[in-house]
């Protein structure tokens, strides 16, 4: 069975422009997760979707929107993009609620 | 929230010595996970483990809901080790679902 997969997997961008990083969870799976690696802060948790609709949200602004579609695979913007928005961003996808997740490679983001 | 506490933040060790790993938490959990971060940045799980025992080759991991705490064991450890280990959980009665809160890791590196 084919692992998570996310693209791009590197992106260079911008203060102020607008980004959409993809994700493709296991087949099967019908949850999203998206997660934030900074050095400062760590991991850190941004939304959760299942079966197209959002069930949990981090403490993030709202510039950080996330969506997904019928066939589980997801998308997350970031709008009017800053510098501290620097980072690695991770999906991982599950079968069901409290179990393994599976995380995808990243989607290395780099803000001028 | 609950709060994820690993220890130690760094460990060096020779190839063939073991090591154990310990990850402390605040509050009942239904979920815990241990994961390998390679240093490309992927994260790999390791273990799914909210009780009991498990091993997988020269990995093992313990943990002690009762007591809240998780242990991680590598044996006979090899340069591929090296990396940072995360403990993550999910708060049991949460309703934030698939909300894993990450501990800080624990960087190891071993030499040959």
């Amino acid at each position: 069975k084919a692992g998570v997969t996310q693209t791009p997997r590197y992106l260079i961008k911008t203060r102020g422009q607008q980004v959409t990083l993809s994700c493709s969870p296991i087949s099967g799976h019908r949850s999203v997760s998206w997660y934030q690696q900074t050095p400062g802060q760590g991991l850190q948790f941004l939304f959760e979707y299942f079966s197209e609709t959002q069930r949990n949200k981090g403490n993030f602004p709202g510039r950080f929107s996330g969506r997904q579609f019928s066939n589980s695979r997801s998308e997350m913007n970031v709008s009017t993009l800053e510098l501290g928005d620097s980072a690695l961003y991770l999906c991982a996808s599950s079968s069901q609620r409290q179990e393994t997740q599976y995380f995808g490679p990243g989607t290395r983001l780099l803000v001028l | 929230g609950i709060q994820v506490e690993q220890s130690p933040p760094d460990l060096i060790l020779q190839e063939g010595a073991n090591s154990t790993l310990r990850c402390n938490f605040s509050d009942s959990v239904n979920n815990l996970q241990w994961f390998h971060q390679n240093p490309w940045g992927q994260l790999i799980n390791l273990f799914y483990i909210p009780s009991g025992t498990k091993q997988n080759g020269r990995l093992s991991a313990t943990t002690v809901a009762t007591e809240r705490y998780s242990l991680l064991y590598i044996s006979s450890s090899q340069t591929t080790d090296s990396g940072v280990y995360f403990c993550a959980v999910v708060a049991r009665g949460s309703n934030s679902g698939y909300a894993l809160n990450f501990g800080k890791g624990t960087s190891l590196l071993v030499t040959p």
